[in-house]
């Protein structure tokens, strides 16, 4: 059973505010990835990192940072949230790159800025 | 580059039925291939995994054959249950890649 964990599940939130996703994962991989899921259920690379220190940005544009300080960490922020951001965000790590490495996903979070 | 197309849902089927996910794939190397299953209100699982040509991955009564003639990876099972639905993804990595590739996903309703 994977160690890759999300909070909150669920937040609503008003236009302009700052917000911080959490991820956390108790497998010691290298590999992190954030995943945006839009309505259609198609999922979008946001953010990805290699390791401590190392992220960069996927292949769908977003407003949203991220670090990554220590390896079981990598939480995503939103400065200031709009509706347009309203959506799915999952978070999922791997051990490797390499054609044989699968990756885990956390529960998500369901964002609604309203 | 690499992609994933799968078949459009929905999909609803009643308890029982036969089930076929198609699922075809480009790749700029030799990938392995996977399913995942989302579970309303959830994440990703695994569901199987296949990573060369002639392997099947089988898991919950669920079955995929890489058949790297056909560039396909079509999802069975023999007999549904209203527990299946969810949403079923079809991806593949190849080993340059830092990401998997999703295809759109298929939902999945079983009626009782």
């Amino acid at each position: 059973e994977a160690d890759i964990y999300q909070t909150p599940r669920y937040l609503v939130i008003g236009t302009g505010k700052k917000i911080t996703l959490e991820c956390s994962q108790t497998m010691g991989h290298d590999k992190m990835y954030w995943y945006q899921q839009d309505p259609g259920m198609e999922l979008h690379l946001i953010h990805y990192s290699y390791g401590v220190n190392s992220t960069e940005k996927g292949d769908l544009s977003s407003e949203s940072t991220v670090s990554r300080i220590r390896t079981e960490h990598f939480p995503l922020t939103l400065e200031s949230a709009r509706p347009s951001h309203t959506s799915q965000y999952l978070c999922a790590s791997s051990e490797r790159t390499g054609r044989f490495t699968e990756a885990f996903f956390g529960q998500g979070t369901r964002l609604t800025v309203v | 580059g690499d992609s994933v197309t799968q078949m459009e849902g929905p999909v609803t089927l009643s308890e029982e039925a036969f089930l076929t996910i198609n699922c075809t794939y480009t790749a700029t190397g030799y990938p392995s291939l996977f399913w995942y299953v989302q579970y309303p209100g959830e994440g990703l699982q695994l569901l199987l995994k296949a990573t060369k040509a002639d392997d099947k991955g089988s898991n919950k009564g669920f079955e995929a054959t890489y058949r790297k003639e056909t560039t396909s990876f079509h999802l069975e099972k023999g007999s549904v249950q209203v527990s299946d639905s969810a949403v079923y993804f079809c991806a593949l990595r190849v080993g340059s890649a830092r990401q998997l590739t999703f295809g759109s996903g298929t939902q999945l309703t079983v009626l009782p």
